[in-house]
């Protein structure tokens, strides 16, 4: 089976630093994947780690570990405008079709 | 360049009509993938095309099918709606070679099924 868990909510503050962390069990692993969606629009990519390590991008950030099923975003710096859903997503094996978790709610304020 | 463009925006069908989905990928994609997401919820994959063949599919009934055209374009065509249809339908688009590993996602199409 697959399945990829992540917490439902969580509330920071701005200029703060959050961790949103993923576990998942997936029967093939050919990537992880972190979207970022604002409410009534399309998934944005944000990144994307198929090695174990962390893989930086401004103030975002994303590490991924293999052996533990474990992945988590790192955001830096936050501003009002990261209030969103943040989505992570395994990669199935040999094909593009992506398994998402139900995504976490992140609320920013001031 | 135009990114994964889906029509129409919005619909609203009745219990039991017959509803069809349009996507057209990314300039330079081949593949194209659904996704339905209801609210609170993440997508979930529907199925995938490429070169006009369903590659893979996930675990949704035969109500839904697709199409995809010479073009790289897709369609999504759901029979017999239910109200529980109703929901964000994302169409995202990919090269399968090559070295990019994203899929570029639409605007999607919010379906209502009264």
């Amino acid at each position: 089976g697959q399945n990829i868990d992540q917490p439902t909510e969580m509330t920071a503050t701005e200029g703060a630093i959050v961790q949103i962390n993923c576990t998942y069990q997936t029967s093939g692993f050919n990537g992880l994947f972190w979207y970022q969606q604002h409410a009534g629009e399309a998934p944005t990519f944000l990144s994307y780690n198929v090695l174990d390590g962390l893989e930086e991008k401004g103030r975002f950030s994303s590490f991924l570990s293999r052996s533990k099923g474990y992945s988590y975003l790192l955001l830096k710096e936050l501003q009002m405008k990261d209030s969103a859903s943040y989505l992570c997503a395994v990669r199935d094996q040999g094909f593009q079709k992506l398994v998402f978790g139900t995504g976490t709610r992140l609320l920013v304020s001031p | 360049d135009a990114g994964v463009t889906q029509s129409p925006t919005h619909l609203i069908k009745t219990r039991g009509q017959q509803v069809t989905l349009r996507c057209s990928p990314k300039s330079g994609h081949d593949t194209v993938s659904w996704y339905q997401q209801a609210l609170g919820q993440g997508p979930q994959f529907i199925f995938q095309y490429y070169e006009e063949e369903e590659r893979q599919r996930g675990n949704f009934p035969d109500r839904f099918s697709g199409h995809q055209f010479p073009n790289y374009s897709s369609e999504l065509n759901v029979n017999a709606l239910l109200l529980g249809d109703s929901a964000l339908y994302l169409c995202a688009s990919s090269l399968l070679s090559g070295g990019s590993n994203e899929q570029f996602f639409g605007p999607g199409t919010r379906l209502t099924v009264l």
